[in-house]
């Protein structure tokens, strides 16, 4: 069965410390996986997609596929980073979330 | 008004009542979706119109009925539905529904959601 995890539900770090929000998945086949993010009272958006290599918002994600892992990193957390963190594999076009990781980032 | 509008915002229907969601994307796409997002459950995918056909199901009970009259309008309609069907309901549209390796067509943008609430 394809199973997406996200293991903590509540991460609370310290502006300027690392956050690392931790994603694994279990497909068949090579998904694409994504980042979705929700800053409050706005809508579900991408953050960034493992294809493209690309830094968002001082944001990366490294697709370890021995691991099965799509982890979310940025080494300097900032308070707008506050906000809910899906982590998204795509198998064909259906788009799955994990449950969620909710980031603070307290002053 | 620009992006993805769902109409209405909130909603409190009985068993028995019959309603409708609707959603409005202005960004030219091609490709809708429907989404449940339950307080205890991860956001599901519901159903996936790609040129006004449908091309998933997500084993979504008949009391749910999609129809996407054209490629900007996708409407939900609801019937006879249980309280465990109150969540927030959420529409989403992309360029395409697949795309190719790197391209951007499949990013989903979403709207700002529909809470059903059925007593």
């Amino acid at each position: 069965a394809q199973r997406v995890t996200q293991p903590e539900k509540l991460l609370s770090v310290f502006k300027g410390a690392p956050v690392e929000l931790k994603c694994n998945y279990s497909y068949s086949g090579s998904p694409e996986l994504f980042w979705y993010v929700q800053y409050s009272r706005q809508r579900l958006q991408l953050l960034l997609r493992h294809i493209s290599r690309e830094s968002i918002k001082g944001f990366t994600a490294d697709l370890n596929k021995g691991e099965t892992s799509f982890h979310l990193k940025k080494p300097f957390a900032q308070e707008e980073d506050s906000a809910m963190y899906y982590c998204a594999p795509r198998s064909d076009y259906k788009l799955s979330f994990g449950a969620g990781t909710t980031v603070t980032v307290r002053a | 008004e620009t992006g993805v509008t769902q109409t209405p915002r909130h909603l409190v229907m009985g068993m028995t009542n019959k309603k409708s969601l609707k959603c409005e994307q202005h960004l030219g796409h091609n490709a809708m979706y429907w989404y449940k997002q339950s307080a205890k459950k991860p956001l599901e995918l519901m159903f996936v119109y790609s040129l006004e056909e449908r091309v998933e199901n997500n084993s979504v009970p008949s009391r749910f009925s999609p129809e996407c009259p054209n490629s900007s309008h996708l409407f939900l309609h609801l019937h006879t539905l249980q309280p465990e069907d109150s969540a927030l309901y959420l529409c989403a549209s992309s360029q395409d529904i697949g795309g190719l390796a790197g391209g951007r067509g499949d990013t989903q943008y979403f709207g700002p959601g529909t809470r059903l609430t059925v007593l």
